[in-house]
């Protein structure tokens, strides 16, 4: 159980050009994803946390209209980095908090590498 | 302050050895605590989970929690290379906190 799939595995886009990553929880619902981003050899860093239905929460410093998030149902949110340049280009992992557990863990996604050349 | 402290390592033990990873955490009212291990280039695995005082055994590992002290930490028994990687401490309360990470290297 808690399955979390992320799509694409890796991108590799030009600059300028939009790219989205689908975080989906196979086995469970998730009113609450997070987004994470992470450079190499260096720790993970919350970008935002996805609550369906509602607008994403995001973290200082992280801009809200270059990362779309959008979080339609209990199993799916979508992360759309917009007018990507090559300092966008990381590893991407999205986690999900299952609705019914009572201990709020978090279960990650493969993760997406971005490439923008 | 850190939410939550980790010693960044790298932290050497030959084969066989009992690896002891350690975590501390700021705000007394946290109630979850977790381990996650993640390898190179791949993303974070939870492990273990702990939310009572004392000690939780799952197989080789075994995490520990010492609310009094607000301090974490898991073993390792029998460490293999394939344990190599880093281990992430996080710990709940409102918000899920993340340690920088331990990175773990065994030795054959």
């Amino acid at each position: 159980g808690a399955v979390v799939s992320q799509h694409p595995s890796w991108v590799i886009c030009k600059s300028g050009t939009s790219v989205k990553i689908e975080c989906r929880s196979l086995d469970f619902q998730a009113t609450t994803m997070f987004w994470y981003r992470q450079f190499p050899k260096q720790s993970l860093m919350l970008m935002a946390t996805s609550n369906e239905g509602s607008k994403a929460t995001y973290e200082q410093g992280v801009e809200k209209d270059k990362f779309l998030i959008n979080h339609a149902s209990l199993t799916l949110s979508t992360l759309t980095v917009t007018s990507a340049h090559p300092e966008d280009s990381s590893f991407y992992i999205c986690s999900a908090r299952d609705l019914n557990s009572a201990h709020n863990e978090q279960f990650f996604g493969p993760g997406t590498r971005l490439t923008v050349l | 302050q850190k939410e939550v402290e980790q010693n960044s390592g790298p932290l050497s033990v030959p084969e066989g050895a009992i690896a002891s990873l350690n975590c501390t955490y700021s705000d007394r009212g946290s109630q979850s605590f977790f381990w996650y291990r993640q390898y190179s280039g791949k993303s974070p695995e939870l492990i273990m989970s702990i939310y009572s005082n004392g000690d939780k055994e799952d197989g080789r590992f075994t995490a520990q929690l010492n609310k009094a002290s607000q301090y974490v930490s898991l073993l390792i028994r029998d460490s293999q290379p394939s344990d190599s990687a880093t281990y992430l401490c996080a710990v709940t309360l409102n918000k899920f906190y993340f340690g920088s990470g331990t990175k773990l290297n065994v030795k054959p």
